[in-house]
């Protein structure tokens, strides 16, 4: 059970606009930044979006993310079929004495 | 360039002590002001943050604190893993990532991970 929610899968057809959500709490999105991983097939993951909205150098001008209150969204324009691949948000939980949480992944399929 | 790159064995014992090793190249492990991290990841599941160390300053996820440990090796330039105890629930894809401060979830390069089973 992961403590970040995220839905397990999402699809799209190439072109279209998909969003993946990821919900947390007080403790954890609610006070700290949220950050995307692209995990593709047999790979280690790899950052996509940093400080809620901002992309690495590198990254396409088409994923974008955003914050509001305990949830977080990733934007995916004019998917592509290499956009395929498992999506994990992050951010730093402050109960207990603290944790780094992960939300569960989200399998993109480009249909 | 920044690499990573884990090391140790596939196949643990139950209630043995896993040990993995993550070798550092382009940066000292203890220059550049730089945390590292380990993270798992079970078969097909998602990710578990497992904890980081910064010199020997070390931060470890909460569940998980009882049994493990993270040292550094600045002379060989690597990190270590140790968890002890292990079932096989502890079989994963184990990463080292590389990150900004303790409480920071930017990781970035990550090893190409290597994965460990528990069985007897």
């Amino acid at each position: 059970q992961s403590v970040l929610t995220q839905p397990p899968s999402a699809s799209g057809t190439p072109g279209q606009r998909v969003t993946i959500s990821c919900s947390g709490s007080s403790s954890n999105i609610g006070r700290n930044d949220v950050y995307w991983y692209q995990q593709l097939p047999g790979m280690a993951p790899k950052l996509l979006i940093y400080d809620n909205n901002r992309r690495p150098s590198g990254v396409p001008d088409r994923f974008s993310g955003s914050k509001s209150g305990t949830s977080a969204s990733l934007a995916i324009s004019g998917l592509r079929s290499e956009d395929e691949a498992d999506y994990y948000c992050a951010a730093w939980d402050d109960s207990l004495s603290g944790s780094g949480v992960f939300g569960g992944g989200t399998r993109l399929t480009v249909l | 360039q920044v690499q990573l790159q884990e090391s140790g064995p596939g196949l643990v014992k139950p209630s043995q002590t896993l040990s993995l090793t993550c070798t550092v190249s382009g940066v000292s492990v203890t220059g550049g002001g730089y945390y590292w991290t380990w993270i798992r990841q079970h078969p097909g599941k998602g990710l578990e943050w497992i904890g980081n160390i910064y010199h020997s300053e070390t931060y470890y996820n909460p569940s998980l604190k009882s049994r493990v440990t993270i040292s550094a090796d600045t002379s060989k330039g690597q990190i270590s893993l140790k968890l002890t105890s292990v079932t096989a629930a502890d079989t994963a894809v184990y990463y080292c990532a590389r990150t900004l401060t303790h409480r920071d979830t930017w990781f970035g390069p990550w090893g190409q991970g290597t994965l460990v089973t528990v069985s007897s």
